[in-house]
């Protein structure tokens, strides 16, 4: 147990619905990041906060976007939801390892299926 | 560019040594990773490395760090069927806490 929590484990929706993912980091963690792992596109980096500002964007769609609550907890918004967008989405949060670099906790992830 | 690569798949014997191999691009790389993942969980770190070591060596694990040629491999002991999973690597730089993951290997141990 990685300390990362996800809610909800399974979601399924249709096309064109919104859903919201939900992540709590590890006690005393700052950062939180998110990732999709789909069949086609393998792992990616969505994106990352820090103490409640986004600090860093990677593939993420203008469809999707994500917050970071006061009390350090997460979600990630999809919206006009697409077959696509079935994936897998991971949450981690940080801890320093040295150098400028963080050791990342991955939570249990939330299968998502679009139909 | 960022991209990292790994084979796909990787098949041994139970009892056997396993290396997974991994390639990347990004010469600014400062921590590389391997990660864990077993069917419906999450992923696991299992260990990392700097990019100015070339050797790290953790109970059966053994990362090797060719920088010139950035070529990354964990070497796995006396492999169990535990063992089976997809392995990630990694890749972070200097100040930036993305992780770049390469495709993953699925190894299978078989008895």
């Amino acid at each position: 147990d990685s300390g990362v929590t996800q809610t909800p484990k399974h979601l399924i929706t249709a096309t064109g619905q919104r859903v919201t993912l939900r992540c709590s980091p590890r006690s005393g963690d700052l950062s939180v990041y998110w990732y999709q792992q789909s069949l086609d596109q393998g792992l990616q980096f969505l994106i990352q906060y820090y103490n409640g500002e986004e600090r860093a964007k990677g593939n993420i769609l203008e469809r999707f976007s994500a917050q970071q609550f006061p009390d350090l907890h997460s979600e990630l918004n999809l919206s006009s939801l697409e077959l696509g967008d079935s994936a897998l989405y991971f949450c981690a949060s940080s801890a320093p390892i040295g150098g400028g670099s963080y050791e990342q906790y991955f939570g249990p992830g939330t299968r998502l299926t679009v139909t | 560019g960022e991209d990292v690569e790994q084979s796909l798949f990787l098949s041994v014997r139970e009892g056997d040594s396993s290396v997974i191999n991994c390639t990347y691009t990004d010469s600014s790389s400062t921590y590389l990773y391997w990660y864990k993942q077993e069917p419906g969980a999450g992923l696991q770190l299992l260990t990392y490395i700097f990019s100015n070591m070339d050797m790290k060596q953790d109970q059966r694990l053994t990362v090797l760090l060719n920088k010139k040629d950035k070529h990354l491999s964990l070497r796995i002991a006396d492999t169990q069927t535990g063992d089976s999973a997809i392995y990630f690597c990694a890749e972070s730089t200097y100040n930036t806490d993305k992780l770049i993951f390469g495709t993953g290997t699925r190894l299978q141990v078989f008895p």
